[in-house]
């Protein structure tokens, strides 16, 4: 069972526009969830991460957005650029630096 | 500072044999995690150790995995008899102990088992 679902594969984006990443899960009991970027060759790195208490947390041209009554999180990018062209992972955990339960991904293509 | 580092980045090896891969995390982080992900798919996780001490294993790990983190340093995973089904990259992560922080991922170990 997939308690952590990218339904999109992979997204495409003009440079310069925003690019909206979606994330649901099932597990109500999950209450930390992070955001992970991957290059091909490389490990995931850390992006941003929300707590559940909160349900907006914002750096920079990454803002990730958290709707618990629908179990569902995104991460916004503006602007896009072509160096976001990578791998993304949603990740949640039931408790703090602990086990992380991950997404399948999706592959943003940033158009030039 | 290097950032965690693994060994050997490729394995190739033959059904049967065993292989072992290490981990060196980043030094002052006191938890260190494996995980495996295999293709289209994300990390799962595998197990972790909070210094020396292993304290969670998934069902993921079979009685043929087996992991230590000796010094409460370096750790490795040495897979025995390995199976096809074994093909995977195996990541390694560190982070610090308390507080929300994240972890801190290598660049992996690609196993190949023909």
């Amino acid at each position: 069972d997939q308690q952590v679902k990218q339904n999109s594969p992979s997204l495409s984006v003009q440079e310069g526009r925003i690019s909206i990443l979606n994330c649901d899960y099932t597990n109500s009991m999950f209450d930390y969830f992070l955001w992970y970027k991957k290059y091909p060759a490389e490990g995931p790195t850390f992006l941003i991460s929300i707590s559940s208490i909160k349900d907006k947390n914002e750096d920079g041209r990454f803002t990730v957005f958290l709707n618990k009554s629908a179990k569902h999180l995104s991460l916004h990018i503006v602007p896009s650029q072509p160096g976001d062209s990578a791998v993304y992972f949603c990740a949640a955990s039931p408790d703090s630096n602990y086990q992380l339960i991950w997404g399948a991904g999706t592959k943003l293509i940033i158009k030039p | 500072d290097t950032g965690v580092s693994q060994d050997p980045r490729h394995k190739i090896t033959k059904r049967g044999q065993n292989v072992t891969f290490r981990c060196d995390p980043i030094s002052e982080h006191n938890r260190l995690y494996w995980y495996r992900q295999t293709l289209g798919q994300g990390p799962e996780f595998l197990t972790y150790f909070q210094n020396e001490a292993q304290l969670e294993k998934s069902r993921l790990l079979s009685d043929r995995f087996s992991a230590e983190r000796p010094k409460g340093s370096f750790s490795t995973l040495e897979i025995q008899r390995t199976e096809q089904g074994d093909s995977a990259m195996y990541l390694c992560a560190s982070s610090l102990t308390g507080g929300r922080d994240e972890q801190y991922f290598g660049p992996g170990t690609r196993l190949t088992v023909t």
